[in-house]
């Protein structure tokens, strides 16, 4: 089992509607969770994090995260084209916030 | 402007050829840390440093050396590429109270 597990997808939506991308982790001590987006070619970009448990709003981002189902997801509403990528989720099992583990990444697309 | 540096952004090499992948930001973040990207495997990380002479192992640390004397560069040394390093390669780096880490532009190594 993967320490930390995406589906890879595609995911395919369309624009204006509602992104859902989904994480799952394996240790259970795992105290920060992180969305990156990474277009082709370049270095993932920190979207947002969240440490507790619940509902994290960010513009038309939110991050849930549920740590007894050790699951962790992110909603892109209103979802545009330029929101196409590979969405990457990351946890960090350090103590100080240094030693970050990353899924596979999920691609997302989004048609006009 | 904050940010990460590494150069080369791209490198072709043979087999057995020391190599050297600098990394320098001016966050003056104390975490610093260098990941390498493969299709299907997602970002593993290969060595991190918590501050000035603080280096340890990561995930995949096998065939590569790093060092950091200095607190804004992290370079990364393969004393003998093979080709199975062949990979993007990204260094990125953190400071205590935020964890969020930032990323370097990546470096396209080939192997030959």
């Amino acid at each position: 089992q993967k320490e930390v597990e995406q589906n890879s997808g595609p995911l395919s939506v369309p624009e204006g509607a509602i992104a859902s991308l989904n994480c799952t982790y394996s240790d259970r001590g795992s105290q920060s969770f992180f969305w990156y987006r990474q277009y082709s070619g370049k270095s993932p970009e920190l979207i947002m994090f969240i440490y507790s448990n619940g509902d994290k709003e960010d513009g038309r981002f939110t991050a849930q995260l549920n740590k007894a189902s050790q699951y962790v997801s992110l909603l892109i509403r209103d979802s545009q084209p330029s929101d196409s990528a590979t969405y990457l989720c990351a946890v960090n099992r350090g103590e100080y916030g240094n030693k970050l583990v990353f899924g596979a990444g999920t691609i997302l697309r989004v048609k006009s | 402007e904050a940010q990460v540096t590494q150069n080369p952004r791209y490198l072709i090499t043979v087999t057995g050829k020391k190599l050297t992948v600098t990394c320098s930001q001016n966050m003056n973040h104390e975490y610093m840390s260098w990941y390498r990207q493969d299709p299907g495997l997602g970002l593993r990380q290969i060595y991190y440093s918590m501050n000035v002479e603080v280096t340890d192992k990561g995930d995949v640390p096998e065939g590569y050396k790093v060092s950091r004397k200095e607190k804004r560069n992290f370079p990364l040394i393969l004393e003998s590429p093979s080709p199975n390093q062949t990979s993007l390669y990204f260094c990125a780096s953190s400071s205590p109270g935020n964890r969020a880490q930032y990323f370097g532009p990546g470096t396209r190594l080939l192997v030959l």
